[in-house]
Parts: C-alpha cells; structure tokens; sequence
C-alpha cells in the first residue's frame, strides 16, 4: 500500500496568514493527488484534485503543487470558515490511502 | 447534480454484520461506467478506504478488510451496498458512499454513523 504522510497534524493561524500543508507519499504517485476539506459535522469535500487543480466552487486563495511524492496544500490568506480538516488521497494505485488529516484552526 | 445518500442501521451488535446501503440519484449507476466507494471515518481519526464496486460488478477491496467485507450493485434501482462481517467496536465509525474517481462531479454522501455495541 502507498503510504500518505501529513504534516502537520494540527496548526493554529490567524485570519489572513499565509498556510502550508505538506503530504508525503511513500513511492511516486505522479500527479495522482487530491485535497479534501472537512468542516465540522460534514463529509469530505474535494479541494484541488491532480494535485493542483481547482474545482470550479474553490475560492482562488486555495492553491496546490507538488509531484511524485510530495506535495503541498496553501491557503493564502486564511478565512474563519477554512476552519477544517484537511486531508490528502492518492488515487494512482488501490487501495486508495489517506493522510491522516491536518486541523487547521483559527486563533 | 448526482446525489448520494448512505441508509442503514445505526447499532450493530458485536459479532453481527454491519449492512449499509448507497442510493445514487438521477439512476446514474446504470447509465455509467463508473466505480463506485465505501469509505470509513471512526471518530476523532482519519479516512479508511474500505473497497469499491464497478457498474458491471468488478470490485477492489483494501486488503484490510478483504476476509469480511462484500460489496454489490443493483443497478436496477442505482444503489451500491456494503456488508462488513464479525464486526466489533473497532468498526464504529461513519461511513460514506462516495464516487472518487468523478469527485469533481459527484460530491460524497453525508454519511451515517454505525456504531457496534452489545
């Protein structure tokens, strides 16, 4: 199985900095990334997708790089409702592995 | 939009099967060819992918749960479902329904929790 690595586990911001979260894969994956975001009480939902791909429903403040087996999550300008979890998938090889979540919080 | 949307019990005893049931809008499974996904999030922890099922019966499982697990297709009536035998508390956990492969066009099912207890 590919392992995903995040980090970190937890972090604290404030409203209108700069965040960076990284994902590890344990061999290369490509581009075969995705980032989700889970707000509280909610279901996962897709955030960037070939590792820096937006959907059409993604604020531009979201942004992703990173290939083979490292790869980075950035929100410019942090908000009060990117209070989540956010958690990477890589969907090159099944079974399909998860990080096991960053919690981004707000101070 | 194609919708998703998890159905089953909520207790499941100890040693027992856990069974779940995915409905899937529109009748999209049948005019697909698509994998469809269980996915499982105990409380407090990260995301389990547990298996998925294609439109014409293939299915991948993770290896973690091969010996108990079984998932089917109903394509008549666009549902997927997922059983889980012998299960225990480890199992607790809300689990999603979720197409990962058009995750770009089909968001995940809201989830339901199951929790496993005498």
């Amino acid at each position: 199985d590919i392992q995903m690595t995040q980090s970190p586990s937890s972090l604290s911001a404030s409203v209108g900095d700069r965040v960076t979260i990284t994902c590890r894969a344990s061999q290369s994956i490509n581009r075969y990334l995705y980032w989700y975001q889970q707000k509280p009480g909610e279901a996962p939902k897709l955030l960037i997708y070939d590792a820096s791909r937006l959907p059409s429903w993604v604020p531009s403040r979201f942004s992703g790089g990173g290939s083979e087996t490292e790869f980075t999550l950035t929100i410019n300008s942090l908000q009060a409702e990117d209070l989540a979890v956010y958690h990477c998938q890589q969907n090159y090889r099944t079974p399909w592995t998860f990080g096991q979540g960053t919690k981004v919080e707000i101070k | 939009q194609v919708q998703l949307q998890e159905s089953g019990p909520g207790l499941v005893k100890p040693s027992q099967t856990l069974s779940l049931t995915c409905t899937v809008s529109d009748g999209a499974i049948s005019s697909g060819s698509d994998y469809w996904d269980w996915i499982r999030q105990p409380a407090g922890e990260g995301l389990e992918w547990i298996g998925r099922i294609h439109s014409s019966g293939t299915t991948n499982y993770n290896p973690s749960f091969k010996s108990r697990v079984t998932i089917s297709v109903d394509t008549s009536n666009s549902l997927f479902s997922l059983k889980l035998s012998s299960v225990t508390a480890a199992d607790t956990a809300v689990y999603y329904c979720a197409n990962l492969e058009l995750a770009t066009l089909i968001p995940w099912g809201q989830g339901t929790l199951v929790t496993v207890s005498s």
